[in-house]
């Protein structure tokens, strides 16, 4: 079936270095992928996101990789902060309908 | 600021009862989604509306219901709460179906015993 997972369920990381969080989908008509941020007692908070015309996209201190090929989404976080400490989502908007499909996560801890 | 408001923050309530979780958005988006969260299964899709009357099933849809009379609200309803149901309940809401995020709400914990 159509599913997005995540390859780690935890990855802790010192401050100051740069985290890598990776996502693997089934789905190859998808075209178009987010990341999400949620924070404990909060709702899912955007991040950053990427087409599937794209390879790459930056933003601030993160950047969002996509591999065709693989079926694979990864999450960059350079200079991770404590501020960075969360559980990260990757979502696939499932044929532009609007309807995402969520991996199960990445707890994010960053030691100080 | 526009904003996606949900309420109640926690409920708790009893097997059998019929619950209503309400989603409030100021931003007149057309697109609003209801997912649940469970450990284990991440977010899962409840039900969704394109716009004013319109309701459609997603994923996990049996057991709950919602309705769209208006652009800014899309309530949930579980008709009869059974213990399966106690979950972290998310509204979301998007301009556009293609190429734009999902703006969530904070989220209602429901719990029924």
């Amino acid at each position: 079936g159509e599913n997005v997972g995540l390859h780690l369920p935890t990855l802790s990381v010192q401050e100051g270095d740069n985290s890598i969080i990776n996502c693997a989908y089934s789905n190859s008509a998808s075209d178009y992928f987010i990341w999400y941020k949620q924070e404990s007692g909060k709702g899912p908070q955007f991040i950053i996101d990427i087409r599937s015309n794209m390879d790459k996209r930056q933003g601030q201190r993160v950047t969002v990789l996509l591999n065709k090929t693989v079926k694979h989404l990864s999450l960059q976080i350079a200079a991770t902060q404590p501020g960075d400490s969360a559980v990260y989502f990757c979502a696939e908007n499932k044929n532009d309908t609007g309807k995402l499909i969520f991996g199960q996560g990445t707890t994010l801890q960053v030691k100080p | 600021d526009a904003e996606i408001t949900q309420s109640p923050r926690h409920k708790i309530t009893e097997t059998g009862r019929q619950v209503t979780l309400a989603c409030h958005q100021t931003w007149n988006h057309n697109n609003m989604f209801w997912y649940r969260q469970d450990l284990g299964h991440g977010l899962r899709l409840i039900h969704y509306s394109y716009g004013v009357q319109d309701t459609n099933k997603g994923e996990v849809s049996d057991g709950y219901s919602v309705s769209r009379s208006n652009t800014e609200d899309l309530p949930l309803t579980l008709e009869s709460a059974a213990s399966s149901q106690t979950s972290v309940y998310f509204c979301a809401s998007s301009e556009a179906l293609q190429g734009t995020e999902a703006f969530f709400g904070q989220g209602t914990r429901l719990t029924v015993v």
